[in-house]
């Protein structure tokens, strides 16, 4: 079974600090995505990645930026955290882009920003 | 631009009895896939089912299964049998052909009573 790995499931951080959130996989898709989820507002697209070094960003870009030096690994990066940032973070991917093909998603992390 | 609508933010439904989800989508692609997820309040986003533009029969999985009337453009999820443990956070999502982006609504939470 293909396995999403995220960092930590619970964070708390303070307004300004940079933040760093890990996401691994473990069988070989080349696309892999960072999402939001807030109540109400469903899952929302911050930044996918379909290679290595390649990124795009997604709807809700600004405040953060991501990194895929390897092809297992995605992070997410909040440069200066604020308190809008507080929400549920999902990791996901997929192998390629066929319709067909589901996205396997992390088990999230909350993260409080105070 | 893409669009998932979810209408219902809740609804409740008697064990046992049968439930249905509405999702309807906007896409001028003609070659689309679209899922469901189930979010327990664990978090984490279980897959549920697949309908592709271009299948005939609507799609089953179990107790799952998926209501696509493609004219309309609505891919309803139907619950057969509803379980105690189907008391979820429901995702519909669309992916067009030979793009990275899914697309979610923004969810429907259901509560089945005992």
């Amino acid at each position: 079974d293909v396995k999403v790995t995220q960092s930590s499931r619970y964070l708390v951080k303070r307004t300004g600090e940079k933040v760093f959130l890990e996401c691994v996989q473990d069988m070989d898709h080349e696309n892999m995505f960072w999402y939001r989820q807030d109540p109400g507002l469903g899952l929302r697209l911050i930044y996918f990645s379909y290679d290595v070094k390649m990124k795009e960003k997604g709807d809700i870009p600004e405040g953060y930026s991501v990194s895929r030096e390897k092809k297992e690994r995605f992070s997410l990066i909040l440069e200066s955290a604020s308190t809008n940032q507080t929400s549920m973070y999902l990791c996901a991917s997929s192998p390629d882009r066929n319709t067909n093909e589901k996205l396997f998603f992390g088990s999230g992390t909350q993260l409080s920003v105070l | 631009a893409q669009k998932i609508t979810q209408t219902q933010p809740g609804m409740f439904v008697q064990e046992k009895e049968a439930v249905t989800l509405d999702c309807t989508y906007d896409t001028s692609d003609p070659s689309y896939g679209l899922f469901w997820y189930k979010q327990p309040s664990s978090g984490e986003m279980i897959f549920l089912i697949y309908q592709g533009s271009y299948d005939q029969q609507n799609a089953t999985e179990g107790r799952y299964s998926l209501n696509f009337q493609k004219a309309r453009k609505s891919a309803n999820l139907v619950i057969s049998a509803s379980q105690l443990g189907d008391s979820a956070m429901y995702f519909c999502a669309m992916r067009r052909d030979n793009f990275n982006k899914f697309y979610f609504g923004s969810g429907t939470k259901l509560n089945v009573k005992p």
